[in-house]
């Protein structure tokens, strides 16, 4: 399969634990983008890649949250000390545009399903 | 700030018929790009079709095509000859131009009933 992976694809945590999500982007997709979605929203933006480089960051992705792409890969997202406020979906989305078309198509991973008690 | 409105929580249609399911944003913006995107009950999100701001005409792939409305901005997704498939959650979504950040809509639920 070639498309974006996630994992976990459920987490359930207690209030005050960190958690740790993956995304493997679609090879060779030298751009990353992290949504999180609550129930019955759509996706909102947190934070975007470019190869390793985190070029933007939304006002949502708090300092409780961190978001990582070493080697331009795979990424993660940690959220430390999780509140009941942060459950929702975590979705994470690749892309590769040619320099003639800078806004080139979002692929979107099944998503992480984050439940905090 | 780019604002995206979906109007119509919830819609259903007849298999085989078609619908209109309605999106309108709001942008100080001249150039920037509208998305349609599927997501079906417990599965990933794609992206149906897309429209450029500065392109005139509508876009379409196959069954699905836009009604798009600059002047008025408004963005709408009409499904020809409506299949059970098609059941999913329909998000518009609106990307300025080089921006990287999405700005989504809350979503209509099409149901197609057999």
């Amino acid at each position: 399969d070639t498309g974006v992976s996630q994992d976990p694809r459920h987490k359930i945590t207690k209030r005050g634990q960190n958690v740790t999500f993956r995304c493997d982007p679609i090879s060779e997709h030298n751009r990353l983008y992290w949504y999180r979605q609550t129930l019955g929203q759509g996706p909102e933006f947190l934070t975007y890649f470019q190869n390793e480089a985190q070029l933007e960051k939304s006002r949502l992705l708090s300092d409780r949250f961190s978001a990582e792409r070493p080697k331009g890969s795979f990424s993660t997202l940690e959220i430390q000390r999780t509140e009941q406020g942060d459950s929702a979906m975590y979705l994470c989305a690749s892309s590769f545009p040619p320099a003639s078309h800078p806004q080139e198509t979002q692929y979107f991973g099944p998503g992480t399903r984050l439940l905090v008690l | 700030a780019q604002t995206v409105t979906q109007s119509q929580p919830e819609m259903s249609v007849q298999e085989a018929e078609t619908v209109t399911l309605s999106c309108t944003y709001d942008t100080s913006e001249s150039n920037y790009y509208l998305f349609w995107y599927k997501q079906p009950p417990s599965r990933q999100m794609i992206l149906v079709i897309r429209q450029e701001a500065y392109k005139q005409q509508n876009a379409t792939e196959n069954r699905f095509s836009v009604n798009f409305q600059k002047a008025a901005k408004s963005f709408s997704l009409k499904i020809s000859d409506s299949q059970l498939g098609d059941t999913a959650m329909y998000f518009c979504a609106f990307m300025k131009h080089e921006a990287n950040d999405m700005r989504f809509g809350a979503g209509t639920r099409l149901t197609v009933k057999p």
